[in-house]
């Protein structure tokens, strides 16, 4: 089955400690994108990668780390966590701009 | 860069009835636009696409219709069933970039 999955669906974790969200999608894709979502703001995207160590900033990249090793992940690496970076988390993969993005289903983080 | 307003961030209608939900933007026409549908909890699942030079893309009860001049797409539902319940999203790509803008969404409620 075609899927993008993210892992863990759910983390609490302490300001400062250092956390890595996985993606792993299994459709070749190419374009790979996290996204973060908050009520009243929308989704709104962190970072992007056009193909294997190629990655590049989206609008809300302060406090996030990416890195494109390998075609099929794309892990989020959050240094040093802070509570403003409480929000649900999506990883998304598509063929190229233009195409439709496959959405995993989700991580949600706090961070007290 | 583009900003995007859906009508309204809830609408509720009769079972039966046709859902017309609207994404308008601001700034530069995008090449094309997506229409997403998000369940609670889950990430968006991708429903369709039309380009700048696409007046109007069909999929069963769904229809879509892009206006350049007015920049807005509508987003039609019809026969509306309490399973079409959801949010839905419009999107779009940033000028230039491989950056793609959400709206906030609009939250529908088919009501038996």
């Amino acid at each position: 089955e075609a899927q993008v999955t993210q892992n863990p669906r759910y983390l609490i974790t302490v300001t400062g400690k250092k956390l890595t969200v996985t993606c792993s999608q299994n459709m070749n894709h190419e374009y790979m994108s996290w996204y973060r979502q908050d009520p009243g703001l929308g989704l709104r995207q962190i970072y992007y990668s056009m193909n294997v160590e190629v990655t590049d900033k989206g609008d809300v990249p302060e406090g996030y780390k990416v890195s494109r090793k390998e075609k099929r992940n794309f892990p989020l690496i959050l240094e040093s966590p802070s509570p403003n970076q409480t929000s649900l988390y999506f990883c998304a993969s598509s063929q190229g701009p233009g195409t439709p993005l496959h959405f995993g289903n989700g991580t949600r983080l706090t961070v007290t | 860069s583009q900003k995007i307003e859906q009508n309204s961030e809830a609408l509720n209608i009769q079972e039966g009835k046709t859902a017309t939900l609207t994404c308008n933007y601001t700034n530069y026409s995008p090449a094309y636009l997506q229409w997403y549908r998000q369940d609670p909890g889950r990430g968006p699942v991708f429903l369709l696409l039309i380009r700048e030079n696409e007046k109007e893309k069909r999929k069963e009860r769904l229809k879509v219709t892009f206006d350049t001049t007015l920049k807005q797409s509508l987003f039609h539902i019809t026969a509306s069933q309490p399973a079409d319940s959801a949010t839905y999203l419009c999107a779009l790509p940033e000028s230039g970039a491989n950056n793609l803008f959400f709206g906030t969404g609009t939250r529908l409620t088919v009501i038996p």
